[in-house]
């Protein structure tokens, strides 16, 4: 079956250290997402790509995060300084852009900021 | 804005129990809405994915049924087993200049054995 693929799947880091995660969406597939889960708000999006333009990151923190597709097969989010609130699991999504289509999940990076 | 949220946060049951988790959310002007199962430190795996034309979806012992109108689905599980429980997510597709998806919480699922 085709998958997500999302590294590192663990971070641990100091804070005001440099974070990028990195996620390979299935082929075929010119949506990709970036999503961030946390006990206290649960899953929120952060990013939204249709083919590789970026189309809407308005839940993200601009001033540290930012979101690439340097080619169709790699999606990168980078934090930059971070911060121990940015710790959460991030998740990336691929999807086709087609109405009614399901987004299929990677298994995530779980992100610890010291 | 989009809000959806799901009832009850957790939810234990004997083995062989027939349940139902719900979801709601408060714009009825949706594409689809989407039934996801996470376990402990894994991503998300979708179950049943529902069209707004849609009144329900069925996949094996999982039976996901929508009234857009009021705002509601319900996610129907029959004869749960043990390996049922997860975390069961409902998330809505409201497409337009936001596409991504909106979620609920989710309902924490224990069969008991």
């Amino acid at each position: 079956d085709a998958r997500v693929t999302q590294t590192p799947r663990h971070k641990v880091t100091e804070m005001g250290q440099e974070v990028t995660m990195r996620c390979q969406p299935i082929l075929g597939h010119n949506t990709v997402f970036w999503y961030r889960q946390t006990m206290m708000q649960g899953l929120e999006l952060l990013a939204y790509f249709r083919n590789r333009a970026p189309l809407d990151d308005s839940g993200m923190p601009k001033d540290r995060f930012s979101a690439e597709m340097p080619d169709a097969t790699l999606a990168t989010l980078k934090i930059q300084p971070s911060e121990p609130r940015d710790s959460a699991v991030y998740f990336c999504a691929s999807g086709q852009d087609v109405d009614n289509q399901p987004q299929h999940f990677g298994d995530g990076t779980r992100l610890s900021i010291l | 804005k989009q809000e959806v949220t799901q009832i009850p946060a957790a939810l234990s049951v004997p083995e062989g129990e027939n349940l139902v988790l719900n979801c709601s959310f408060t714009d009825s002007a949706i594409y689809n809405l989407q039934w996801f199962r996470q376990d402990p430190g894994k991503g998300l795996t979708s179950l049943l994915l529902i069209q707004s034309s849609q009144r329900e979806q069925t996949s094996g012992r999982l039976n996901a049924s929508l009234d857009k109108s009021s705002g509601r689905s319900t996610l129907y599980i029959a004869a749960s087993q043990p390996g049922d429980s997860a975390t069961y997510l409902c998330a809505v597709y409201s497409g337009g200049g936001a596409d991504g998806l909106t979620f609920g919480k989710g309902t924490h699922l224990i069969i008991q054995p």
